[in-house]
């Protein structure tokens, strides 16, 4: 079965500050993969995927994330973040079509002044 | 782009009633759409995907006859809570599937409490 674990409930970092948010996924083949941001009483907006080529893929608001097979992982960075990013981050695993999404518990990050 | 709408935003009724939440594409055809709750601090939970013209295949706990889903159309959806309770309060999202572009959106969501 697939399933998504995001390790960090809550992480908080300074305005500025370089950011990675984890992720870990389990899937019997070969993984279609998503980080959204959610901010709070919205629906989801989607910051990046992968689907194949190159593991280090880009997305909005300069965020990237890197899949890593060897670790069954697909962290999300951003290497200075400002106070608008605060919000709650979801990865999840889908499969060919991504169609069947499962979410990770979400990662909720505060910026700090 | 591509603009996945959900009506109500919002909505509040008694214990006991049945809400019916629209979710539609609107510049796509969208054969198969799914459904999610997420309660409070929580994540999405998947409840059931919905093909247009065919039944809608639902996840395992989640109740068909309490939660009817139509897909009528290729850019409709509904998703009617019946004899709601307080416990159905929650965030209900929908996904649509634009196959031809290989793309999914989400709606905004409705906010659904139950008195």
């Amino acid at each position: 079965a697939q399933s998504v674990t995001q390790p960090d409930i809550h992480i908080t970092v300074s305005e500025g500050a370089s950011l990675e948010l984890r992720c870990n996924y389990s899937y019997g083949a070969t993984p279609y993969l998503f980080w959204y941001v959610q901010s709070p009483g919205q629906g989801l907006q989607l910051l990046l995927k992968y689907f194949s080529g190159d593991t280090l893929v880009q997305g909005i608001k300069g965020f990237e994330a890197e899949f890593k097979r060897s670790q069954s992982s697909f962290n999300l960075r951003k290497p200075s973040v400002h106070w608008s990013d605060a919000a709650e981050y979801f990865c999840a695993v889908g499969g060919q079509g991504a169609q069947k999404l499962v979410f990770g518990q979400g990662t909720r990050l505060t910026i700090n002044p | 782009g591509a603009v996945v709408s959900q009506h109500p935003s919002w909505v509040i009724c008694k214990s006991g009633t049945s809400v019916k939440i629209e979710c539609r594409s609107l510049d796509f055809q969208a054969t198969t759409m799914f459904w999610y709750r997420q309660f409070p601090k929580q994540s999405l939970m998947l409840m059931a995907t919905s093909n247009e013209g065919s039944k809608a295949t639902y996840e395992q706990g989640v109740e068909k006859d309490k939660f009817l889903i139509n897909h009528a159309s290729l850019t409709l959806s509904t998703l009617t809570v019946t004899s709601a309770h307080p416990e159905d309060s929650s965030f209900y999202i929908c996904r649509a599937e634009d196959r031809g572009a290989n793309e999914q959106f989400f709606g905004p969501g409705t906010r659904l409490t139950v008195l």
